[in-house]
């Protein structure tokens, strides 16, 4: 079966502070990959998603960025934190292509800016 | 533009009381609308998946309606229990997208 992991699941960083957010998927191949922030009381808002290795795109201008360096692995990074960075982030995963299949996501990271 | 419209933003209900969850999609082409539940601190969990062929789908004591005229659906929580509080998503899909709409979620409050 497939499970998806997310870590650190929770992160206290000082504004101005380098972020590294990890996500990785077992059990399936070639899945699309997508970052999503929940801010509180807010909906999902996409930030980056993922068709394949080194194949990223955005949604969403900010001071984030992704990577995918294997098949599994989703990073979201930062050079320099804000204090709006703060929020619920999750990771998720489809099959792959435009099947349109749902999205499983993983447990969250909770990051605190301050 | 693609948007998912859901009301009430939040309900407080008792345990053991049905409640009805709306959501109205403009997406275009429409694909397929899915039912996630929330709860607070965790990752979203699918409930439902429907297509636009498909009226009805259950899933325990949760059922999903959709009109693909109306573009609106509804999700039914019957009998419910406390373990119900938790936010419901509406997320809708257009053909040929990788990326789905999301609706901001209605949180649910199971009083006992």
């Amino acid at each position: 079966s497939q499970t998806i992991h997310q870590w650190p699941a929770t992160l206290v960083q000082p504004v101005g502070s380098p972020l590294s957010l990890e996500c990785t998927v077992e059990g399936t191949s070639n899945p699309n990959l997508y970052w999503y922030r929940q801010a509180a009381g807010r909906g999902l808002q996409l930030l980056f998603y993922s068709v394949g290795i080194g194949q990223i795109s955005s949604e969403v201008p900010q001071n984030l960025s992704a990577s995918r360096p294997q098949d599994r692995q989703f990073i979201l990074s930062s050079k320099k934190l804000l204090l709006s960075d703060s929020g619920f982030y999750l990771c998720a995963w489809s099959l792959g292509g435009l099947s349109g299949d749902e999205q499983y996501f993983g447990p969250g990271t909770r990051l605190t800016v301050t | 533009k693609n948007q998912v419209e859901q009301s009430p933003q939040s309900l407080i209900i008792l345990e053991g009381k049905n409640c009805t969850l709306q959501c109205n999609y403009t997406v275009s082409p429409f694909s397929n609308l899915r039912w996630y539940k929330q709860d607070t601190g965790r990752g979203p969990v699918s409930l439902t998946i429907m297509t636009f062929s498909e009226n009805t789908k259950s899933n325990g004591r949760y059922t999903a309606t959709l009109d693909a005229d109306t573009k609106q659906s509804s999700l039914h929580i019957t009998a419910s229990q406390l373990s119900d509080s938790a936010s419901y998503i509406c997320v809708a899909l257009s053909g040929g997208s990788y990326i789905p709409t999301f609706g901001r979620g209605t949180s649910l409050i199971v009083h006992p």
